[in-house]
């Protein structure tokens, strides 16, 4: 069966600091994979998706980056946060035009 | 451009009663259609899914939905509430062309009270 695996689960950085979060996924091939943000209280914004290595399609404009170094790990990415940055990041996958698989999610909060 | 609105923001339930969520989609064509579950600080669950053909769809959980093309809806029920049903739910759709992006809803919050 597919697992979706997400870390670090929380991570507390100050502004200005950079950020690497990762996403990897087992059991299928050729993923799509998804970015998303959800500030408190909020829905979930799209930021980054790909649909294979290299290819990244970014959604929002901002100091945010994504990478697909291998077929099955997308890694958000930043050189230096700020406050706005805070919020609760997701990973997800599908297998082309269907439902999404969600990981645990990363609790960022810049201080 | 599509968009996915949930009209309720929060909602709160006695355990045992019914339960109906609102979602109202803006698209030109009938797109797919989903309602995933969050629990707090938790990822997002499947709960049921629509694709085409009959518009009353099962899923998990005891929950369904059912799709109203009239309407633009796409409303989840369940008959009867259990505590354990507490957390945020959100609304999707997503272009049935491709395109890879699903818009999803803001989201309601359901409490449950004893």
């Amino acid at each position: 069966s597919q697992t979706i695996h997400q870390w670090p689960a929380t991570l507390v950085q100050p502004v200005g600091s950079p950020l690497s979060l990762e996403c990897t996924v087992e059991g299928t091939s050729n993923p799509n994979l998804y970015w998303y943000r959800q500030a408190a209280g909020r829905g979930l914004q799209l930021l980054f998706y790909s649909v294979g290595i290299g290819q990244i399609s970014s959604e929002v404009p901002q100091n945010l980056s994504a990478s697909r170094p291998q077929d099955r790990q997308f890694i958000l990415s930043s050189k230096k946060l700020l406050l706005s940055d805070s919020g609760f990041y997701l990973c997800a996958w599908s297998a082309g035009v269907y439902e999404q698989y969600f990981g645990p999610g990363t609790r960022l909060t810049v201080t | 451009a599509q968009s996915v609105t949930q009209p309720d923001i929060h909602i709160t339930v006695s355990e045992g009663a019914s339960l109906e969520l609102r979602c109202n989609y803006s698209y030109g064509a009938t797109p797919y259609l989903f309602w995933y579950v969050q629990s707090p600080g938790q990822g997002l669950q499947l709960l049921l899914k629509y694709f085409s053909g009959d518009t009353l769809v099962q899923g998990i959980k005891g929950f369904e939905a059912e799709f109203k093309r009239s309407q633009s809806s796409f409303n989840l029920r369940k008959p009867s509430v259990h505590w354990s049903d507490a957390a945020e739910y959100f609304c999707a759709v997503e272009e049935p062309t491709g395109g890879f992006k699903t818009i999803f809803g803001a989201g309601t919050r359901l409490f449950v009270k004893a």
